[in-house]
């Protein structure tokens, strides 16, 4: 089973309107972090925000925040205000906890987020 | 505090040849991982690197290796070139566990060194 889904492969979103990129998880580790990677056209990935699964608010940085759902292992990025800098692929992304498997974060495949004047 | 930086950005190789991408993580950092991005796989993970050691690798041939030395630069070495290793190779480093990390830290991504094999 994939680690993280992402089921969103292009979004288009007006200047200016809020848009949610999806992310659904899947982990059976009580202790885990979700992570959003933005990733323009240049290549070099950008770290936008993090969750842990134990912070009980929803993680808020600047116009991005997430809508953490834990119960439905969900862990939806909110990008208000869009700008048209803000196109570029999203990648959402899960560490787990201590075990064996060290720093890997799992990636999902990405949505492509087009902003449109 | 400088980046993650990769050398060389661009690369281009014919079948049969072998390739050695490098990587400095950002200071401090000891924690290296390497992942392969391509359009149809998305990020695929490759390996990660610990003070010198390989912690956790990710289901690639042998074909595919990797180090890392005591200043927590590492290499990525790829032998026998196929024309599917054309990709987008990413190195990331972060803190981890064992220095004062958290689930909290993040991976710090390289600008990635593009390959391609002719």
């Amino acid at each position: 089973a994939q680690k993280i889904t992402q089921t969103q492969p292009g979004m288009f979103v007006q200047e200016k309107e809020a848009v949610t990129l999806d992310c659904t998880y899947d982990t059976s580790d009580q202790s885990y972090g979700l992570f959003w990677y933005k990733q323009p056209s240049s290549g070099e990935m950008i770290f936008l925000i993090y969750q842990g699964s134990y912070d009980e608010q929803n993680a808020t940085e600047g116009r991005y925040s997430l809508n953490f759902q834990k119960a439905r292992k969900s862990a939806n990025l909110v990008i208000s205000a869009s700008q048209l800098g803000d196109s570029a692929m999203y990648f959402c992304a899960m560490r787990e906890g201590l075990k064996d498997t060290g720093n890997q974060f799992y990636f999902g495949t990405g949505t492509s987020l087009t902003v449109i004047p | 505090k400088a980046g993650v930086t990769q050398t060389p950005r661009y690369l281009i190789k014919t079948r049969g040849q072998q390739v050695t991408l490098s990587c400095s993580p950002i200071s401090g950092h000891r924690s290296v991982s390497w992942y392969q991005q391509t359009p149809g796989q998305g990020l695929q993970f490759l390996f990660e690197y610990f003070s010198e050691t390989q912690r956790n690798k990710g289901n690639f041939p042998g074909r595919f290796s990797g180090r890392q030395f005591s200043n927590s630069r590492s290499e990525m070495n790829v032998s026998t070139l196929e024309l599917g290793d054309s990709a987008l190779y990413l190195c990331a480093s972060s803190l981890a566990w064992g220095s004062g990390g958290s689930m909290r830290n993040e991976q710090f991504f390289g600008p990635g060194t593009r390959l391609t094999v002719l």
